[in-house]
């Protein structure tokens, strides 16, 4: 959707080296997702965030680390102990959570493809 | 945690005939369930949703089914085209908790 923008749209990391992964979004929605996507495989949630300076671990967090300072915006940081980072990942985010609002879609932005040199 | 089971992972049929793709889910207190459809490449697009207080959702050639009882829920596809071919994803919402478990996907292929 135009509303969320991942950037970059490929990246490289090096071992030993940490990388951070942007989303944007400009829809006001208050809850977002981090997902990772391997060849073949559905989608596996690795962090999601339910308001600004609130955010859970997913199904994979293990090797991930991220922030909500801003309602705009959630980076994803891939660390070093993540050993296998080579992934397409998957940014959403949805109206919000919580009572009456829980069952919102969820959007898509275009994805991060990262891959290790 | 919620576990999502989905059939088949390859799916192919004639242009014009009608698809079903099915989903089991293991959490009884899931209820939300959406489809996406994916094409090479791309984002996951929301293709139809249900949740767990209707039976059955129909928006023009795509419908999907809900089995409360038995877990599964079914995706629809009639009078399939070209345009329709992609990997399509279903995925459930456990009971408590607010990301998405997605099944492993089905790819669909429409012959001409």
């Amino acid at each position: 959707d135009g509303g969320i923008t991942q950037s970059p749209k490929y990246l490289f990391r090096k071992e030993g080296q940490n990388v951070t992964l942007s989303c944007e979004q400009n829809l006001n929605h208050d809850a977002m997702y981090w997902y990772r996507q391997d060849p073949g495989q559905g989608l596996r949630l690795i962090y999601y965030s339910q308001i600004v300076n609130d955010f859970q671990k997913g199904d994979i967090a293990e090797g991930y680390s991220v922030s909500r300072e801003k309602k705009e915006s959630f980076p994803l940081t891939v660390t070093s102990a993540q050993k296998n980072p080579t992934a397409f990942y998957l940014c959403a985010s949805s109206i919000g959570s919580g009572t009456g609002r829980s069952n919102q879609p969820q959007h898509f932005g275009d994805g991060t493809r990262l891959s290790i040199l | 945690g919620e576990n999502v089971e989905q059939h088949p992972s390859t799916l192919s049929v004639q242009e014009g005939d009608s698809a079903v793709i099915k989903c089991t889910y293991s959490d009884s207190a899931s209820n939300y369930f959406p489809w996406y459809k994916q094409e090479l490449g791309k984002r996951p697009q929301l293709i139809i949703d249900i949740r767990s207080n209707v039976g059955e959702k129909k928006d023009q050639r795509i419908a999907v089914t809900l089995n409360k009882t038995a877990k599964h829920f079914s995706l629809h596809i009639t009078e399939t085209q070209p345009e329709d071919s992609a990997v399509y994803f279903c995925a459930a919402r456990g009971g408590g908790a607010d990301g998405l478990t997605f099944g492993k996907g089905t790819h669909l292929i429409i012959q001409p």
